[in-house]
């Protein structure tokens, strides 16, 4: 079975600061990790996705993961938010070539003017 | 490519009535996903299909749910009859069913059961 643990339902940050959204997941086997954004009223849209090699992630507006294998975690981070980041962050899992994703409760991130 | 595209963005029916969700997939994706989202449980897979065949329906609630895919280009999302506890965004995406293929989602229809 596969689960994923977003630990922080909401995450207040001003803007300019860092920010941290932490994911773990469980599996026993090999596993296919993305983060997901959701702006109010519209669907999900892929942020980023490990699935093998370099365990530091770019992904889109400037956002970057960590995949940590031996403490299962799947860590979201941007050096700097802008407002415009306001948003629901999913973290999800999937193993490998199995269709079935499993999403995360999600984490809102609120950038402070 | 204009995405995946889902109709109606807003449901407002009265219990009792059946709900028709709509859902056209990305042209050349072979794969379709039903998901619900809810401020309790989150986003949950009721089916999903690869070439027009339901592969899993395990998430589905019960068997007021019912969901076809008569063509690669359209599927629906039937609930017969409606209960308030199904009022949530029922979400349709796709992919291209590759190991690296992410999940495009639709914007979702958000249904309101009085």
């Amino acid at each position: 079975a596969q689960s994923v643990t977003q630990l922080d339902s909401q995450v207040p940050v001003f803007e300019e600061a860092p920010v941290e959204l932490r994911c773990n997941y469980s599996s026993s086997v090999s596993v296919y990790l993305f983060w997901y954004v959701q702006y109010p009223n519209q669907g999900l849209q892929l942020l980023l996705k490990y699935l093998s090699g370099s365990t530091l992630v770019k992904g889109i507006n400037g956002f970057e993961a960590e995949f940590n294998k031996s403490q299962t975690s799947f860590h979201l981070r941007k050096p700097s938010v802008h407002i415009s980041d306001t948003a629901e962050y999913f973290c999800a899992v999937n193993l490998g070539g199995y269709q079935k994703v499993t999403f995360g409760i999600g984490t809102k991130l609120q950038v402070i003017p | 490519d204009a995405g995946v595209i889902q109709s109606p963005r807003h449901e407002v029916t009265e219990m009792g009535q059946e709900v028709t969700l709509r859902c056209k997939p990305i042209s050349g994706h072979d794969y379709l996903f039903w998901y619900r989202q809810t401020m309790m449980r989150g986003l949950e897979l009721l089916i999903y299909f690869n070439n027009n065949v339901p592969i899993d329906d395990s998430g589905m609630p019960e068997d007021r749910f019912s969901a076809k895919m008569p063509n690669a280009s359209f599927s629906t999302l039937k609930i017969q009859p409606s209960e308030p506890r199904d009022s949530a965004v029922y979400f349709c995406a796709s992919n291209g069913g590759g190991r690296d293929s992410p999940l495009h989602f639709g914007n979702g229809t958000r249904l309101t059961v009085t």
